[in-house]
């Protein structure tokens, strides 16, 4: 199994430019996670989609993110505007089921806002 | 609600000795807990869960933790650090019915030479 695969690995933009973000999760997992590490506030769950379908969104920080799974092999995180407090490296993760299944988590994009 | 706590954001040993990292927990409904291991530019990858079986949980890589309820407490050990055992290490609570995992802010356990 290849695990979760994150596009790009690293990115780097420039304050009010669109970034897309891309995650495959896991054959026949059914939900996926979107979190954000950063030094200050470590991990936080952004984003939860359990068959596809966003349950848990109250992590987002503000309208200029947005997350979509059109289907069940891809998922996507947009920031439009980003701005440099964006900063952060962005995991992606799925699992197979709810509740105390183990997540898997992708290698991570590494984003730099200027 | 559930919370973790780390005790020692960064933990430094020898090589060849024991490695301890502290996770407690607080959680109203029995928990699963998690040990998760992330190296420099990688991902997290689960080292051990405990899931109401046995309170003596061995993961990969020579880890082990032990649930221990009356202290709400499932510390991290190695016998013998590696070096490449060098990482940042998190534990996380979850509840049965619930996606959510919270996540401790993560150790970082330096081993020396």
């Amino acid at each position: 199994d290849a695990g979760v695969i994150q596009s790009p690995r690293h990115e780097v933009t420039e304050m009010g430019q669109e970034v897309t973000l891309r995650c495959k999760p896991i054959s026949g997992h059914n939900s996926l996670f979107w979190y954000r590490q950063t030094m200050m506030r470590g991990l936080e769950l952004l984003i939860y989609f359990n068959n596809n379908v966003p349950i848990d969104d109250s992590g987002m920080p503000e309208d200029r993110f947005s997350a979509k799974m059109p289907n069940a092999s891809f998922s996507t995180l947009k920031i439009q505007p980003s701005e440099p407090r964006d900063s952060a490296v962005y995991f992606c993760a799925s699992s197979p089921g709810t509740g105390r299944e183990t997540q898997y988590f992708g290698p991570g994009t590494r984003l730099l806002v200027l | 609600a559930q919370s973790v706590t780390q005790l020692g954001s960064h933990v430094s040993v020898s090589e060849g000795a024991l490695v301890l990292l502290r996770c407690n927990y607080s959680s109203s409904v029995p928990p699963y807990l998690f040990w998760y291991v992330q190296y420099p530019n990688q991902g997290l990858q689960l080292l051990l869960k405990y899931t109401s079986a046995a309170t003596l949980v061995k993961g990969i890589n020579g880890f082990e933790a032990e649930f221990k309820k009356s202290e709400t407490s499932f510390h991290l050990t190695k016998p013998s650090a590696h070096m490449s055992d060098a990482a940042e290490y998190f534990c996380a609570v979850t509840t049965s019915g619930t996606y959510k995992y919270i996540f401790g802010t993560g150790t970082r356990l330096k081993v020396l030479a």
